[in-house]
């Protein structure tokens, strides 16, 4: 597609649910990056893919959080048992190659904010 | 680790006026910086960048300039318009663990008025 979509835009859950929040990047962007920002915040790297395989995950807070990138293209984060402190805007972002240093310019998606209440 | 610091907003200035919005690094090796924006309701967008010691980055009137010597990026716009009103984030691209990624500041708010 034209753009990194991210699917829901708006996810409100009870704590305690198991949430998932889908990333839809750019047509031929091998690297997927997951990113979280809480308000007043600068966006916190989550989780790495360079085509099906996570290469970097060491962002990921705890083993509730989880990812998979199964076919290279779309992704989605899962969140297991969420918790009031998971509240906040989960962003997506592609890239066509990141293996040249500062070649790396990152796409990013619109945002899938969560609350849990 | 590496890290970005970012001059704290809101800020507040009035049409053609002068913006400098202060960003420093701390990085081992010799990472690449960036700007990016997030205008109002939508997702971040790349400013500008730049990948050496002395590079000057510059888009939409917006300039920055890498100095290796005082660890800083700080962004500047000669004469500031409505339309940038938007949170400017500073970043460093460092290598880790073998993946690139992007270490961001916590964000500076502007808000021009006419």
């Amino acid at each position: 597609g034209a753009g990194v979509s991210q699917t829901p835009s708006n996810k409100v859950t009870e704590k305690g649910k198991y949430v998932e929040l889908r990333c839809d990047p750019i047509s031929g962007h091998t690297a997927l990056y997951w990113y979280r920002q809480s308000l007043g915040q600068g966006p916190e790297f989550l989780i790495y893919f360079q085509g099906t395989g996570a290469a970097d995950d060491s962002g990921l807070p705890n083993d509730r959080f989880f990812a998979v990138r199964p076919e290279g293209s779309v992704s989605t984060l899962k969140i297991q048992r969420t918790e009031r402190g998971d509240s906040a805007v989960y962003l997506c972002a592609s890239a066509r190659n990141s293996r040249t240093p500062g070649a790396n310019v990152l796409t990013f998606g619109a945002g899938s904010r969560l609350t849990v209440l | 680790g590496n890290s970005v610091t970012q001059m704290e907003g809101p800020v507040t200035l009035s049409e053609e006026a002068f913006l400098t919005i202060n960003c420093t690094y701390t990085a081992t090796g010799y990472p690449s910086l960036f700007w990016y924006v997030q205008y109002p309701g939508e997702g971040l967008q790349l400013l500008l960048k730049a990948t050496k010691a002395d590079d000057k980055g510059s888009n939409k009137g917006f300039e920055a300039t890498y100095r290796k010597e005082t660890t800083s990026f700080h962004l500047e716009k000669g004469s500031v318009q409505v339309s940038d009103s938007a949170v400017y984030f500073c970043a460093l691209s460092s290598t880790q663990g073998g993946s690139e990624k992007l270490v961001f500041g916590k964000g500076t708010k502007l808000t021009v008025n006419p």
